[in-house]
């Protein structure tokens, strides 16, 4: 286990189709938080699960996303019927709860919505 | 509602000068404060966090509650020093979750 892995690492999509996105954290981490980058920002908060419950959920994610994290170890965001200003990169982070939490990020999927 | 101002988008500066970031906060409670970077084709990781008050490759940060600023310095800075940084923070206020700035890009010329 070298870090937290993400996959795909690029998408390309045509406006209205349906996207997800995979996450797999560090194995021992019961943390996993989602982000997304656009040009020229630093990542914003989407959601975040500890364990398998989702406990915030960002006003960014609109009806139009979701994400699981069935089992408590990996997690998916899917992005229904997407919009060209969904293009953006979706970064995966995971943490060990505790009085020195620190989020490990993963490499990112690149999204374009043509 | 938390924020992290990075008010310069480009720092330019010549091996061996000093670097500083700039980076203030807004924030209800005790927050955590960190920096992020980012080199080329590389993940984003952690530099360093207020709370550990070390030193990593040569960078420092001191939080300053009165002036709600953790600016990122470093007296001698290293071609490889070039990269992005970002300036963040967290608390239980916030859910843990991190808030970041927008960002800082170092370029290093020889």
């Amino acid at each position: 286990d070298t870090g937290v892995s993400q996959d795909p690492r690029h998408k390309i999509t045509k406006r209205g189709q349906n996207v997800t996105f995979r996450c797999d954290p560090i194995s021992e981490h019961n943390r996993l938080y989602w982000y997304r980058q656009t040009l020229g920002q630093g990542p914003e908060f989407l959601t975040y699960f500890q364990n398998e419950a989702q406990l915030e959920k960002s006003r960014l994610l609109s009806d139009r996303f979701s994400a699981e994290r069935p089992k408590g170890s990996f997690s998916t965001l899917e992005i229904q019927r997407t919009e060209q200003g969904d293009s953006a990169m979706y970064l995966c982070a995971s943490s060990l709860a505790g009085m020195s939490e620190t989020q490990y990020f993963g490499p990112g999927t690149r999204l374009l919505v043509l | 509602a938390q924020r992290v101002t990075q008010p310069e988008k480009l720092l330019s500066v010549f091996k061996g000068a000093p670097v500083e970031l700039k980076c203030n906060y807004s924030y209800s409670g005790s927050p955590e404060l960190f920096w992020y970077v980012q080199y080329s084709r590389q993940r984003l990781q952690l530099l360093l966090r207020h709370i550990s008050r070390e030193s990593i490759k040569g960078f420092t940060a001191d939080l300053n509650k009165g002036e709600t600023s953790f600016h990122l310095k470093k007296p001698f800075a290293q071609e490889e020093d070039s990269a992005m940084y970002y300036c963040a923070l967290s608390g239980r206020a916030a859910g843990n979750k991190l808030t970041f700035g927008g960002g800082t890009r170092v370029l290093v010329k020889p």
